[in-house]
Formats: structure tokens, sequence, C-alpha cells
């Protein structure tokens, strides 16, 4: 069974400051994974979808790594700033089931 | 392109009382899937649909719970019975329908059960 954790649960850094957030994953059988945003009581942003044959992806300050082999994952967030301020969701899609499986978050605050 | 749109936003229900979400996915996306999440939790998945036809169920979808897609474009999620348990968001996604494809997600519905 697939299992997703994210580390750490919560994040707080200054302003300015790059960042890493880190996923991992038990089954490296996966079609892809892919990183979200969620502010409060909202829905679900997408960031990044890395697939299985990929290492990385880049979008603006954004940057997604995938070792699928060791069953990891990291979002790198460069030059942070208070707007980034949200929890952010890794998830991994693989097997039969066609479904994501989401880690529970990492909740990062950005101080001005 | 519209993105996932869910309705409605917010429902404040009596526990008892049944309750029906709508999802409009994403246009020509054959796939649509609803997940539940709880406050300080991941999203966590309920059932899926390729086009019409209903293609997995979570044990966590009780006999209370029935989704539909009947013409492979919307989808509803009916809630019987409601307990104070399942107040929760409640988030509908659609993507392709293959594999590799992005999933988006819509804004959620978030049930209070009182």
């Amino acid at each position: 069974k697939q299992e997703v954790t994210q580390i750490p649960a919560a994040l707080s850094v200054p302003e300015g400051e790059n960042l890493v957030l880190n996923c991992s994953f038990t089954d490296s059988a996966i079609y892809n994974l892919q990183w979200f945003r969620q502010d409060p009581g909202k829905g679900l942003t997408s960031l990044l979808l890395i697939q299985s044959s990929q290492r990385e992806q880049t979008s603006g300050r954004l940057n997604a790594s995938l070792d699928k082999s060791s069953g990891r994952s990291t979002l790198y967030i460069a030059a942070s700033q208070p707007g980034d301020s949200a929890t952010y969701l890794c998830a991994v899609r693989g097997g039969a089931t066609n479904k994501l499986i989401f880690g529970t978050g990492t909740l990062l605050a950005v101080q001005p | 392109d519209t993105g996932v749109s869910q309705d409605p936003r917010h429902k404040i229900t009596k526990r008892g009382q049944n309750v029906t979400f709508r999802c409009d996915p994403i246009s020509e996306h054959n796939r649509l899937y609803w997940y539940r999440q709880t406050l300080g939790q991941g999203p966590e998945f309920l059932t899926y649909f390729q086009n019409e036809a209903q293609l997995e169920k979570s044990r966590l979808l009780s006999d209370r719970f029935s989704a539909e897609r009947p013409k492979g474009s919307f989808s509803t999620l009916e809630i019987q019975r409601t307990e104070q348990g399942d107040s929760a968001m409640y988030l509908c996604a659609s993507s392709r329908g293959d594999g590799a494809t992005e999933a988006f997600f819509g804004q959620g519905t978030r049930l209070t059960v009182v």
C-alpha cells in the first residue's frame, strides 16, 4: 500500500530565504508526482507535475525534483515571499488505481 | 477552460439530513475524482469515474454515500443520513484519460453537520 510522508509538518522562515520541502513515498511504481498548494479553506492549486521518467520540473521560483528509486521528491522555493505562505501537498499517482495518494502536507509561514 | 467547479461552496446541515454536492469538471476531462479532507490532513480518495463508469470506490465510502456521473460530464456526491463525522471539505478533481496527466481540483464544498 502506497504511503506518502511529508517533512517537516510545519516551517516558518523569514522572507527572502530559500527553502526545501520534502516528500517521500513507499512504492516506487508511480506514474507521476504532483505538488499542490492549498490556502486556508480553499481547494488545491497544482504547482508542478513530474512524470516518472523525469528528474525535475521548474516553474518560476519553484523547482521540484524526483528520485523514484529512493522514493523521494523535493520542492525548492527560491527567495520566499509572504505570499508563499500556505500548505504544500505532494501526491503520487501510480499502479492500477489511477488515484492520487496524498501526504499530510507542510504548513509554510513566510515572515515579512 | 473555466476550471473545476463545485457547488455549493459551503453547506450546513442538521444530523440525519441528506445532502448532495455537484462537481463540473474541466470540459473534455474524462476522469473525475472525489476526495474528502479533514482539518490538518491530506485529501483522502473516495471514488473515481472514467466517463460515466465508476471504476473504484474507497472503503471510506460507506453505504450512506453515493456518487454518480450519469452522462460522463458533471458528477454528484450524495450523503444520506449525515453524521457529525461527515463534516469535512469535499474536493473534486478532473484529469484527461491517461495516467500521466495533471489533475486539477475545484475549490471544494465545506460540509458542517450540526
